[in-house]
C-alpha cells in the first residue's frame, strides 16, 4: 500500500537556521512521483518540486534544496538560511505511475514550520 | 491572472442545506479533482474528472456529487450538509497523466453550523 509519512508534526527554528523536513514513503510501483507543498498562513496550497522515481538527483533552487534517496524511500527538504516567510506547513506527496492513475496525490500528515524572528 | 479559481472561498451554512462549490482553470489542463483538507490539515482526494470523464471517485459519500460542464470547470454540489462535512475543499487541475504536477485552487473553508 502506497503511504507517506512525515514524522515531524511541527519544527520550531530562529531565522537564518538551516531546516530539515523528512519525508519517508512507501509504493510497491517502480515508477512514481514525489512533490512538495508548502501552505503558507493564508490557506493556499503552493506547488515546490516534483521529483520521478528515475532521477535520484538532488536539486537546489536558491535556499531551497531536495534530498531523494531511494534506498531509504525518502525525499527530505532542507531550507537553509531559514525566514520569518517559509513559516507554513509543508506536505509532502506521492503519485504512483500506475496505468489508469491520473495524478491522484496521496499526502503525508504535513510539517508545521514556524520560523521565529 | 488565478489558474484555479474557485468560489465562494468562504462558506457559513446550516446543517442539512444544500450547497455547491464552483471550480475553474485557466490552464488548458485536461484533468480536475477536488481533495478535502480535514481539521487536523490531512489532505485526501475526493474526485478526479479527465475529459468530463469521473475517473476516481475515493468512497465519498453520494451526498457529494461533481459535475464537469466542461474540461475547464469542475463543481462540487453537497446535499444535506452535515457538520462532519465543515473542512476546507480543495479544487486542482493537471495535464493527465500520472506523475504530473497538479497545481490547486486557494480552497474553500466550508463551516456547517
Amino acid at each position: 500500500a502506497q503511504k507517506v509519512t512525515q514524522a515531524q508534526t511541527e519544527i520550531s527554528v530562529v531565522e537564518k537556521e538551516d531546516v530539515t523536513l523528512d519525508c519517508v514513503y512507501e509504493t510497491r510501483d517502480t515508477t512514481y512521483y514525489l512533490f512538495w507543498y508548502k501552505q503558507p498562513p493564508s490557506g493556499e496550497l503552493v506547488f515546490l518540486i516534483r521529483r520521478n522515481s528515475f532521477d535520484e538527483q538532488n536539486e537546489i533552487s536558491g535556499r531551497y534544496s531536495w534530498n531523494f534517496q531511494k534506498s531509504t524511500s525518502s525525499f527530505n527538504f532542507t531550507i537553509t538560511a531559514s525566514q520569518v516567510v517559509d513559516s507554513a506547513v509543508y506536505f509532502c506527496a506521492l503519485s504512483e505511475g500506475r496505468s489508469g492513475n491520473t495524478g491522484k496525490l496521496i499526502f503525508g500528515q504535513g510539517t508545521t514550520l514556524q520560523v521565529k524572528p | 491572472d488565478t489558474a484555479v479559481s474557485q468560489t465562494p472561498k468562504y462558506l457559513v451554512t446550516q446543517m442539512g442545506n444544500d450547497k455547491s462549490i464552483k471550480c475553474e482553470q485557466n490552464l488548458g489542463h485536461d484533468t480536475m479533482y477536488w481533495y478535502k483538507q480535514d481539521s487536523k490539515k490531512f489532505l485526501k482526494i475526493m474526485f478526479s474528472y479527465n475529459n468530463k470523464e469521473l475517473i476516481i471517485n475515493e468512497t465519498v459519500p453520494n451526498r457529494f456529487s461533481p459535475k464537469s460542464p466542461d474540461k475547464a470547470h469542475l463543481n462540487l454540489h453537497i446535499n444535506s450538509l452535515e457538520l462532519g462535512d465543515s473542512a476546507v475543499y480543495f479544487c486542482a487541475s493537471s495535464q493527465g497523466r500520472a506523475g504530473n504536477t497538479i497545481y490547486f485552487g486557494e480552497g474553500s473553508w466550508l463551516t456547517v453550523v
